[in-house]
């Protein structure tokens, strides 16, 4: 079974702290995104990769940014937390682009 | 870019019964449209896709239909049970730039 592990569940941060994400897949999958979930906003597209060291800006990367040293981790940063990435982050990798995508747990990240 | 919309948003079907949710999308140049299953605090879950050059997929009791001339697809479920509660996601590929378009989901609520 192709796992993708989110380091974290459940985080808590303070406004204007520094935040880290962290995704491990070990498919060897080229291809991991950060998607954000909100209730009735769906799943919306922060960033991806499909390779080392290469990054893409998806639908809303503001506030946002990205690692990829290694094939199989992708992080996700925010430089500043406010209180508007309050959200569910969710991590997933695929093979041959975009399909047959699989989902991280998800982190919950409350800023306050 | 690709915009996907879900019609209706929350939708309640008597166990046994079968369900319907549709999709409309924008980009004529789309190919691929999956459905992701996500159930209460769960990671969403590929349940099926299809791509352009089909017009329907059938696995066990849920179907996807695809109306390229009119620009929507729809997933099928018959014989509804209480494990398809849930809230499915339905996307689209945006044309060549290696991602999914999601729309914002589809409460679906079976009721024993």
């Amino acid at each position: 079974d192709v796992k993708v592990t989110q380091s974290s569940r459940y985080l808590v941060k303070r406004t204007g702290e520094k935040v880290f994400l962290e995704c491990v897949q070990d498919m060897d999958h080229e291809n991991m995104f950060w998607y954000r979930q909100d209730p009735g906003l769906g799943l919306r597209l922060i960033y991806f990769s499909y390779d080392v060291k290469m990054k893409e800006k998806g639908d809303i990367p503001e506030g946002y940014s990205v690692s990829r040293e290694k094939k199989e981790r992708f992080s996700l940063i925010l430089e500043s937390a406010s209180t508007n990435q309050t959200s569910m982050y969710l991590c997933a990798s695929g093979t041959g682009g975009y399909e047959k995508l699989f989902f991280g747990s998800g982190t919950q990240l409350s800023v306050l | 870019g690709e915009n996907v919309e879900q019609h209706p948003s929350t939708l309640s079907v008597q166990e046994g019964d079968s369900a319907v949710i549709k999709c409309t999308y924008s980009d004529s140049a789309s190919n691929y449209f999956p459905w992701y299953k996500q159930e209460l605090g769960k990671r969403p879950q590929l349940i099926i896709d299809i791509r352009s050059n089909v017009g329907e997929k059938k696995d066990q009791r849920i179907a996807v239909t695809l109306n390229k001339t009119a620009k929507h697809f729809s997933l099928h479920i018959t014989e509804t049970q209480p494990e398809d509660s849930a809230v499915y996601f339905c996307a689209a590929s945006s044309g060549g730039n290696n991602r999914l378009a999601f729309g914002k989901g589809n409460q679906v609520v079976v009721i024993p």
